[in-house]
């Protein structure tokens, strides 16, 4: 079966740095994505990772370890605006269309 | 505004009833994917196409559940005989490559 795991919550302070990790387990794979969604939004594409090594995009980056099923966002500078949930989705299927999502890390940045 | 758009955003129905999504995806975006997602949890894949290609289905779906493409350019998605459980948020995306995953902001289904 599909399985990808994720902290349920995180907190973190204003202006430190944080490492938000995905562990997965799925039939196939094709690539790792990583979305950032506000409270009663939709989903919004931060990062994709389909090779092993580290991926820097501003003050987000994202790494995957194909061999360990891991993967990790890292959130550099963190704003009060970075408060919200971070999805980890695989792709899976077998067109590759298919992305299966763990259930989100609710991140909460304070003071 | 040239992002995906998706109508009605709001829809309250009875159980028993049949509902009717829309989804416009980015222009020129050949890869449409439709979720849908429940409070604190991911979402979940519902179907995808490419162009006018309906690829992959869940399993999870019933038969109640349709979707289709049929120019390749906007989608839809009918529920047939809603149940309560089908209340949630049915989340379209569309894509230019399968790099990445555009989503629009959602239609909320309550099924009373």
């Amino acid at each position: 079966g599909q399985n990808i795991d994720q902290p349920t919550e995180m907190t973190a302070t204003e202006g430190a740095i944080v490492q938000i990790n995905c562990t997965y387990q799925t039939s196939g794979f094709n690539g790792l994505f990583w979305y950032q969604q506000h409270a009663g939004e939709a989903p919004t594409f931060l990062s994709y990772n389909v090779l092993d090594g580290l991926e820097e995009k501003g003050r987000f980056s994202s790494f995957l370890s194909r061999s360990k099923g891991y993967s990790y966002l890292l959130l550099k500078e963190l704003q009060m605006k970075d408060s919200a949930s971070y999805l980890c989705a695989v792709r899976d299927g077998t067109n590759a269309g298919k992305s299966t999502f763990g259930d989100g890390t609710t991140l909460t940045v304070k003071p | 505004d040239t992002g995906v758009s998706q109508n009605p955003r709001h829809k309250i129905t009875k159980r028993g009833q049949n509902v009717t999504f829309r989804c416009d995806p980015i222009s020129e975006h050949n890869r449409l994917y439709w979720y849908r997602q429940t409070l604190g949890q991911g979402p979940e894949f519902l179907t995808y196409f490419q162009n006018e290609a309906q690829l992959e289905k869940s399993r999870l779906l019933s038969d109640r559940f349709s979707a289709e493409r049929p120019k390749g350019s906007f989608s839809t998605l009918e529920i047939q005989r809603t149940e309560q459980g089908d209340s949630a948020m049915y989340l379209c995306a569309s894509s230019f490559s399968p790099s990445e995953q555009y989503f629009g902001p959602g239609t909320r289904l309550t099924v009373t």
